[in-house]
């Protein structure tokens, strides 16, 4: 069965140093979003991502993050510079399709999570 | 923004005891999903339910649309189903806005 993947599992890091975080979604789906989830808390929505352009971002999502496309298979997340407030529970997601009719929508998969731990 | 209220924040039952979880929103929305958190961290897909009822095993779920809240069942519980379960329903066509989960621990 396809599922998402996500690279590392885990991923230490210092305050101030950039990551990158990596997501291979599921190879026929068009739309990919990534979210976050603090320890103990509710899941928060970042960004999603389509046809090469963000598709919708939280305020969450600052001039820290970005997200990437680099070839047909990869979507990654990258934050510039990071700080502690940072460490969290990352998870990247995909659906088939967000068709622009209100009452459509695809089901979103879920990949593992990578869990960045800034000190 | 939209709403999710998430009902009962924490529940506690012997295995094979049955249970309900309740998820409230606020406005329209485009579709619902149930996911369960293991402990290890990793979110399972249960249900993808923007409206009706669906069952798989011994899960089941209702989404009433019109009267904005979504209903899990869980009948015999395992210990395997301990953790927590979420409610996130669809937003502006991309955004899962979530719930803050019902925590479920099956004692043996």
């Amino acid at each position: 069965e396809p599922e998402v993947t996500q690279t590392p599992s885990h991923q230490v890091t210092q305050m101030g140093q950039e990551v990158i975080l990596r997501c291979v979604p599921i190879s026929n789906h068009l739309y990919f979003y990534w979210y976050r989830q603090i320890l103990g808390q509710k899941v928060e929505f970042l960004v999603s991502f389509y046809n090469n352009e963000i598709s919708e971002k939280s305020e969450i999502f600052d001039d820290q993050f970005s997200v990437e496309r680099p070839d047909g298979s990869n979507f990654t997340l990258k934050i510039r510079s990071t700080k502690l407030e940072d460490s969290a529970m990352y998870f990247c997601a995909s659906s088939d399709s967000g068709s622009g009719s209100f009452n459509s929508y695809n089901e979103q998969f879920f990949g593992p999570g990578t869990r960045l731990t800034v000190l | 923004g939209i709403q999710v209220e998430q009902s009962p924040p924490d529940l506690i039952l012997q295995e094979g005891a049955n249970s309900t979880l309740r998820c409230n929103f606020s406005d329209s929305v485009n579709n619902l999903q149930w996911f369960h958190q293991n402990p290890w961290g990793q979110l399972i897909n249960l249900f993808y339910i923007p409206s009706g009822t669906k069952q798989n095993g011994r899960l089941s779920a209702t989404t009433v649309a019109t009267e904005r809240y979504s209903l899990l069942y869980i009948s015999s519980s395992q210990t395997t189903d301990s953790g927590v379960y979420f409610c996130a329903p669809g937003y502006s066509n991309y955004q899962l806005i979530w719930g803050a989960g019902t925590k479920l621990i099956i004692k043996p």
